[in-house]
């Protein structure tokens, strides 16, 4: 089984702040991990993935994650926030070994920026 | 190229009626599931579709039918609506085999009343 938790429903940061969104995830295999970010209304882009290669990941609009095995986490960061960064971001696991390939999301970050 | 295809986009049902959210993927995708995303739950899979002809239970299957009707379309059907089932529902599909990456449509925002 796997499982995801995000740390914090709400995060709010300034403009031009470092924004650090938590992700720690569970799971019996090696795993698949995803950040997607998901803006009013609209469905869910990947910002990006982490697939067992590099551990530390680059995506768009300048987010990163990285991989840390020993702590399960796969943390989402952006150096400077922009207010366009507005939205909600969910991390999400997949187990390499599951035939389905089906995502598990964590609840959601919704991310504020203030000016 | 569209991508992921939903309609309708938005719906009203009363409980007991019945309805079928459409969805189209143009990208050649082998797997195609359906998610349910409500406040604070993340989203949660309803069911999948490996391949054409397969179908398969997810999380969240009970109250819902699906239909991999070809490649490109797999429908969900709720054949008696329930107020719990007011949600947004996305679609996603991916190559799988070796890619795990999701692609996601629009959503279609449904209310029960």
């Amino acid at each position: 089984a796997q499982s995801v938790t995000q740390l914090g429903s709400h995060v709010s940061v300034s403009e031009g702040a470092l924004v650090l969104l938590r992700c720690n995830y569970s799971s019996s295999v090696p795993p698949y991990l995803f950040w997607y970010v998901q803006y009013p209304n609209q469905g869910l882009q990947l910002l990006l993935k982490y697939t067992s290669a590099a551990t530390l990941v680059k995506g768009i609009n300048g987010f990163e994650a990285e991989f840390k095995k020993s702590e399960t986490s796969f943390h989402l960061t952006k150096p400077s926030a922009h207010m366009s960064d507005a939205a909600e971001y969910f991390c999400a696991v997949s187990a390499m070994d599951t035939g389905r390939r089906a995502l598990t999301f964590g609840s959601g970050t919704r991310l504020q920026v203030q000016p | 190229n569209a991508g992921v295809t939903q309609t309708p986009k938005f719906q009203v049902l009363k409980t007991g009626q019945s309805m079928t959210l459409q969805c189209a993927q143009d990208m050649n995708h082998n797997s195609m599931y359906w998610y349910r995303q409500d406040p604070g739950m993340g989203l949660r899979l309803i069911y999948y579709s490996a391949s054409e002809g397969t179908t398969d239970k997810g999380e969240v299957p009970n109250g819902y039918n699906v239909s991999r009707l070809n490649k490109r379309e797999f429908s969900l059907r709720l054949e008696s609506a329930a107020p719990s089932q007011t949600s947004v529902y996305f679609c996603a599909s991916s190559q799988g085999r070796s890619s795990y990456e999701q692609y996601f449509g629009p959503g279609t925002r449904l209310t029960v009343t």
